[in-house]
């Protein structure tokens, strides 16, 4: 059974570069997409993007300009950086499984990791 | 981007009641849209994709229904685990788009 889990710190600076992991175990990396989400405190989901297998990225354009996602495929891990943080970017960011074909949907999450932006 | 507005934001509902939650998006999704339960402090968890699909482990006392820019996610029979907030999102186009959420109550 594939499981995710992410990892970073829990409290970064205003303007510095949020950096997050997701390890996945039990599963194959293969064929699948990679995505991260994020949540607000007290507020809704918003996707932030995802990372093909081969390494392919889609990012959400509100954020494309700070965000990029790169994987690891023989480490089996993929990663978030956000650059220039501010107080907006406070949020429990969850990894994700995204499968289908062509249409991808995310059906395994991790249990999310709390940042906080601050100084 | 698609928007995607659900209705009602809170219901308050009883154990064993039917209850109907409606997502609507300004563009037609086609049938790529997925349902999610969420609760407080924990990662949102897949109920139904292709919007009707039921996810595998999912009781069968949700369904889901719809294409193109209405669907619903109807819970029979409501249960003490089935109080939560529930998400719909899009995947037919990027960025995929999340519903504002409902949060079904105990009445």
């Amino acid at each position: 059974q594939v499981q995710l889990q992410e990892s970073g710190p829990g409290l970064v600076k205003p303007s510095e570069t949020l950096s997050l992991t997701c390890t996945v175990s039990g599963g194959s990396f293969a064929y699948h997409q990679w995505s991260w989400i994020r949540q607000p405190p007290g507020k809704g989901l918003e996707w932030i993007g995802y990372i093909s297998y081969s390494g392919n990225t889609d990012y959400n354009p509100s954020l494309q300009s700070r965000v990029t996602i790169s994987i690891d495929t023989p480490k089996s891990y993929f990663s978030l950086m956000l650059t220039s943080v501010t107080a907006a970017d406070t949020a429990t960011y969850y990894c994700a499984r995204s499968i289908g074909s062509s249409f991808y949907y995310s059906d395994v999450w991790g249990k999310g990791t709390t940042v906080t932006v601050s100084s | 981007d698609i928007q995607l507005t659900q209705s009602p934001s809170t219901l308050s509902a009883s154990v064993g009641d039917r209850v109907t939650i409606t997502c609507r998006a300004s563009e037609i999704v086609y049938n790529w849209l997925a349902w999610f339960q969420q609760k407080p402090g924990k990662a949102p968890k897949l109920l139904i994709h292709k919007a009707s699909t039921l996810q595998d482990g999912v009781p069968s006392t949700f369904s889901g229904s719809g294409s193109g820019t209405e669907f619903t996610l109807t819970i029979n029979s409501l249960q003490p685990d089935d109080f939560a907030t529930y998400y719909c999102q899009q995947y037919d186009s990027h960025p995929h788009t999340f519903g504002g959420g409902t949060k079904v109550e105990i009445k």
